[in-house]
Parts: structure tokens; C-alpha cells; sequence
């Protein structure tokens, strides 16, 4: 079973900044990865699969990296609707599983 | 549009069961996979179970293997989590999503509180 961890648990941050955040998978996934943006009181919402493929609808500024165990989710330019929680989650293999979040404040 | 609008959840008492109900509408439900998901209040999400397009392949997380079961009805468009011997730890909100095939499309959930 494969366990994904994510840091930092908190990120306070500024409106324009550059935003960084992170997620490990405990064995190589590969790019079977995927990133979740949750806001206030709503459902979760696919940003990014295959480690750096955008979803449809979603801007620019978001941007993915990495392969086997370490990823990076990336905000060029942060916008006060880019806060919230992002999850990282992987789907190489049953049972799938998601990071515990990194949560974005200002 | 895709939507997916759960319904089932409510109160219910350790050791009880509940069935969650989810109907698809906007594409062709028979041609796609399906998911459970759910949060705890103010916690993470979490991966519960998926089930293949044509309903024969189904897969489980340890926490609820043995106790929750997925299945599908693709002439009424409907996803199904049947859930027994339910404990305080399964309170949640439930959604139902789509697999494409990571998780894109989300209903808004169904709140499950299990409570004596």
C-alpha cells in the first residue's frame, strides 16, 4: 500500500506570491499522481493529472512536476480564490490514497 | 453538463446500516468507472472504493473492506455504496465521482452521522 505525505501542512502566503508545495509517495509511482484543490465548504476540484497535465478549465498558473516519489504543485502567482486545501493523491495501483493536504492561507 | 447528486445519507447508529444512492446524469453512465469518497468533518480526503465500467471489477480501502460494498444500476443511471456495521469513525460526507481516470468530476455530498 502505498501512503503519500505532503509538507507543508500550512502555507501563509501573500496575494501574487510564488507558491510551492510538496507531496512524497512512500514507493515510486511513477506520474500516477493527481492534485485536488478543496475550498471552503465545497467539493474538491481535479487540478492537475498525470503529475502535470492541467485540467480542463483550470488557469495557467497552475503548474506540476515531478516523477517516481517526489512531486511539486506549483502557483505562479497566487489569486485570493487559490485559497484553501490542495490534496496530492496517487492512482498506481489499488487501493488509491491521498496526501493529507497542504492548506493555503493568507 | 455532468452532474452527480448523492442522497441516503443521515443519522444512524453505531452497528447500523445506510445505503448511499448517487444519480449520474450528463454522459453515458455505463461507459464510466465510479467512485466513493469521503471527508470526516474537518479532516482529509479519503479513497473509499471504485467500480469498473459494466460492474466487474470493484476495489476497496482496508477500512471499509468486508463492510462496504459498491455496485451500479446503469438503466437508472445510479451508483450505490451499501454500508453495515457502521462506527462513529465513519462519520463523513460521501461523494460520488466520476473516474476519467483520475477523480474529475465531484457531487457535493451526502452527510453520514454515526451517533448513539
Amino acid at each position: 500500500e502505498k501512503v503519500m505525505t505532503q509538507s507543508p501542512a500550512t502555507l501563509s502566503v501573500s496575494p501574487g506570491e510564488r507558491v510551492t508545495l510538496s507531496c512524497r509517495a512512500s514507493q515510486s509511482i511513477g506520474t500516477n499522481v493527481a492534485w485536488y484543490q478543496q475550498n471552503l465548504g465545497q467539493a474538491p476540484r481535479l487540478l492537475l493529472y498525470g503529475a502535470s497535465i492541467r485540467a480542463t478549465g483550470v488557469p495557467a498558473r497552475f503548474s506540476g512536476s515531478g516523477s517516481g516519489t517526489e512531486f511539486t504543485l506549483t502557483i505562479s502567482s497566487l489569486q485570493s480564490e487559490d485559497l484553501g486545501v490542495y490534496y496530492c493523491q496517487h492512482f498506481d495501483g489499488w487501493p488509491w490514497a491521498f496526501g493529507p493536504g497542504t492548506k493555503v492561507e493568507f | 453538463q455532468v452532474q452527480l447528486v448523492e442522497s441516503g445519507g443521515g443519522v444512524v447508529q453505531p452497528g447500523g446500516s445506510l445505503r448511499l444512492s448517487c444519480e449520474v446524469s450528463g454522459l453515458t453512465f455505463r461507459n464510466n468507472g465510479m467512485h466513493w469518497v469521503r471527508q470526516a468533518p474537518g479532516k482529509g480526503l479519503e479513497w473509499l472504493t471504485f467500480i469498473r465500467a459494466a460492474g466487474d471489477d470493484k476495489y476497496y480501502a482496508d477500512s471499509v473492506e468486508g463492510r462496504f460494498s459498491i455496485s451500479r444500476d446503469d438503466s437508472r443511471n445510479m451508483l450505490y455504496l451499501q454500508m453495515n456495521s457502521l462506527t462513529i469513525e465513519d462519520t463523513a460526507v460521501y461523494y460520488c465521482v466520476k473516474d476519467s481516470p483520475v477523480l474529475d468530476y465531484w457531487g457535493q455530498g451526502t452527510l453520514v452521522t454515526v451517533t448513539s
